[in-house]
């Protein structure tokens, strides 16, 4: 079973702090991406990466950064962590064929709070 | 108006109910359908997948898609207990990365 592994599940940090939210795949997937989700909102993705090295905007990219060093870690990055930024953080992985049509692979997810 | 729209509940059957869950979006372009299934305090993971327009069927599960109207549904025949969770429609056409609704609560009381 393909196992995606994010290392904090529960963060409680303070306006300013620097946040790193790993994310780990065990599948040799080539595609990785970084979710936010809030009620009412649904999961939008702040950037993804096809590749190592590699990285893409989604479509809240502000006040996020990332890092791939590794074809199977993705990391997030939040450099001055604001209170606008508490949210549940989802990692996914997928197939590089399936990037825009196939199945996304889901961790359990980084609850992070900002006070 | 929002890409995919979805009623969050949240929606409360009898165990055994068949349940309807649906979506409607605005992009005549979106060709895959999903539907995603997630458990509090875990992940979403794939429970449906469907290209283009028709329907199918996976055990309790069937999933349609109807393009000319915009509209996808989920239906859970005699739904247990255990199908109590967030349900997620998501779309895409190729090159164009998901688009996610925002969830249908579903609770199914014993």
């Amino acid at each position: 079973d393909v196992k995606v592994t994010q290392s904090s599940r529960y963060l409680v940090k303070r306006t300013g702090e620097k946040v790193f939210l790993e994310c780990v795949q065990d599948m040799d997937h080539e595609n990785m991406f970084w979710y936010r989700q809030d009620p009412g909102l649904g999961l939008r993705l702040i950037y993804f990466s096809y590749d190592v090295k590699m990285k893409e905007k989604g479509d809240i990219p502000e006040g996020y950064s990332v890092s791939r060093e590794k074809k199977e870690r993705f990391s997030l990055i939040l450099e001055s962590a604001s209170t606008n930024q508490t949210s549940m953080y989802l990692c996914a992985s997928s197939l590089r064929t399936n990037a825009n049509t196939g199945e996304l692979f889901f961790g359990e997810g980084s609850r992070l709070t900002v006070l | 108006q929002k890409e995919v729209e979805q009623d969050p509940g949240p929606l409360s059957v009898p165990e055994g109910a068949i349940v309807s869950l649906n979506c409607t979006y605005s992009n005549s372009a979106f060709q895959y359908f999903m539907w995603y299934r997630q458990y509090s305090r875990k992940g979403p993971e794939l429970l449906m997948y469907t290209y283009s327009s028709g329907n199918k069927e996976d055990g309790r599960f069937t999933a349609q898609v109807d393009k000319s109207s915009k509209y996808i549904s989920l239906f859970i025949r005699d739904s247990q207990p255990s199908d109590s969770a967030t349900y997620l429609c998501a779309m895409s056409f190729y090159g164009q990365n998901f688009v996610f609704g925002p969830g249908t609560r579903l609770s199914v009381l014993p």
